[in-house]
């Protein structure tokens, strides 16, 4: 089938404004991740999801920053008062763990380019 | 701090060169991959190994973990291979984030 989706691709907020990304994994996929690539940087670990539970936030930059996936399939990553440093192409990943530590492939998503004015 | 660092940073090679990026890391790890990323498209899992050494058709991946050191090569580059290459390990004990290197920002000339 398909493979990870996200939307919007690309997104334009003033800033102070809250944002919403949505990740749809691979059916199937227990394992979710999310990252943010800065321009010129490699992608950075913000927060991990086993079906509906949130096992690691430690990645998140700060409280604005908030994750859900309430029924262990798509995930919205949430910015509150968004700022320019928040300005980066976020990532999502699934893979099909099905329990303990994974090293299963990663599916990553295309992406959604946020920039902040 | 768990690190993985690639070198070069940057690499420009003629059509049919044979190319080597080099991804070294601090820690244990229990898999590292190497990934693909074009510009504006998404990243692609090109491999994922713990030891030894991978083949897929011109990409060779191999592994020492001994000396915590990992490398890609591509044999009789194509400008088609032109993208940036990401090394990201698994650290033993992670639940299973990726810790990624700053990438390989590769151009093949014709």
């Amino acid at each position: 089938g398909a493979g990870v989706s996200q939307s919007p691709r690309y997104k334009v907020a003033k800033r102070g404004q809250d944002v919403a990304l949505r990740c749809d994994p691979i059916s199937g996929h227990v394992s979710l991740f999310w990252y943010q690539q800065a321009l010129g940087q490699g992608p950075e670990f913000l927060t991990y999801f086993q079906n509906e539970a949130q096992l690691d936030k430690s990645g998140l930059p700060s409280d604005r920053f908030f994750a859900e996936r309430p029924e262990g399939s798509v995930s919205t990553l949430k910015i509150q008062r968004t700022q320019q440093e928040d300005s980066a192409v976020y990532l999502c990943a699934s893979s099909f763990l099905t329990s303990g530590i994974s090293t299963d492939t990663q599916y990553f998503g295309p992406g959604t380019r946020l920039t902040v004015l | 701090k768990n690190e993985v660092e690639q070198s070069p940073q940057n690499l420009t090679a003629q059509e049919g060169e044979f190319i080597t990026i080099n991804c070294s890391y601090s820690v244990g790890i229990s898999a590292l991959h190497w990934l693909q990323q074009h510009p504006g498209g998404g990243i692609v899992s090109l491999f994922m190994l713990s030891s030894g050494k991978k083949k897929h058709g011109r990409l060779i991946a191999t592994i020492n973990i001994q000396e915590k050191h990992s490398s890609l090569h591509i044999t009789a580059s194509h400008p088609r291979d032109s993208a940036v290459y990401i090394c990201a390990v698994l650290f033993g004990g992670s639940q299973g984030n990726l810790i990624f290197g700053k990438g390989t920002k590769l151009s093949v000339k014709p």
